[in-house]
């Protein structure tokens, strides 16, 4: 079955950097788009960035875009986020998704937590 | 871009019907037939119910269902179950490499 485990959250100050990653199983990584998702505590959900199957393209949201860049190493079948300059909004669970039609997110990970304090 | 009106909550008795809407603009929901809604239960990862405004992924039942109408999206849970009480959010593709505004969330409470 399609499982999405993240890792790497933690506590981090502003300013500082931070890098996520997803093990993916279960299914043909390579084919596959794949997002990041975020939700701040008690709040909605906000989709971050998706990468392409094969890494070709790359899109994010605007209030990431420049400080967090997404990749993938499809012969590991991994998908990371690198996060710099990270501010106290950024704090947030983060969730890895597959992507279904490129734009819906069929599987989820369970999270990781990303908490930017000082 | 500006995130999906939902109604805050929404209340139904078990076995009743209970409709969410979701509300954005001629940018988003209105110009696209990319609508989505995910099921979220206290401290779990969001499950995928809808997409294509109406189409069911295998294994979600067919008690829940998705139209759109102009810039609104609805999703109806009918026959609701104690099971059903989670928050839901509707999301829609914005184009311009926006893939993926979501709604505000609506918490489902069954009575």
């Amino acid at each position: 079955q399609v499982q999405l485990v993240e890792s790497g959250g933690g506590v981090v100050q502003p300013g500082r950097s931070l890098r996520l990653s997803c093990a993916a199983s279960g299914f043909t990584f390579r084919n596959y788009g794949m997002h990041w998702v975020r939700q701040a505590p008690g709040k909605g959900l906000e989709w971050v960035a998706v990468i392409w199957y094969d890494g070709s393209n790359k899109y994010y949201a605007d209030s990431v875009k420049g400080r967090f860049t997404i990749s993938r190493d499809n012969s590991k079948n991994t998908l990371s986020l690198q996060m710099n300059s990270l501010r106290g909004e950024d704090t947030a669970v983060y969730y890895c998704a597959r992507s279904l039609q490129e734009w819906y997110f069929d599987y989820w990970g369970q999270g990781t937590l990303v908490t930017v304090s000082s | 871009q500006s995130a999906l009106t939902q109604p805050r909550s929404v209340s139904g008795s078990p076995g009743q019907s209970v409709t969410i809407s979701c509300t954005g603009t001629s940018s988003d929901v209105g110009g696209y037939n990319y609508v989505s809604w995910y099921q979220q239960h206290p401290g779990k990862a969001p499950k995928f119910m809808i997409y294509d405004v109406s189409k069911r992924p295998s294994g979600v039942p067919d008690r829940f269902s998705g139209s759109k109408s102009g810039n609104t999206a609805s999703l109806t849970i009918s026959g609701l179950q104690a099971d059903d009480e989670a928050d839901y959010y509707c999301c829609s593709y914005a184009g311009r490499s926006t893939f993926g505004v979501f709604g505000t969330g609506t918490k489902v409470t069954v009575l």
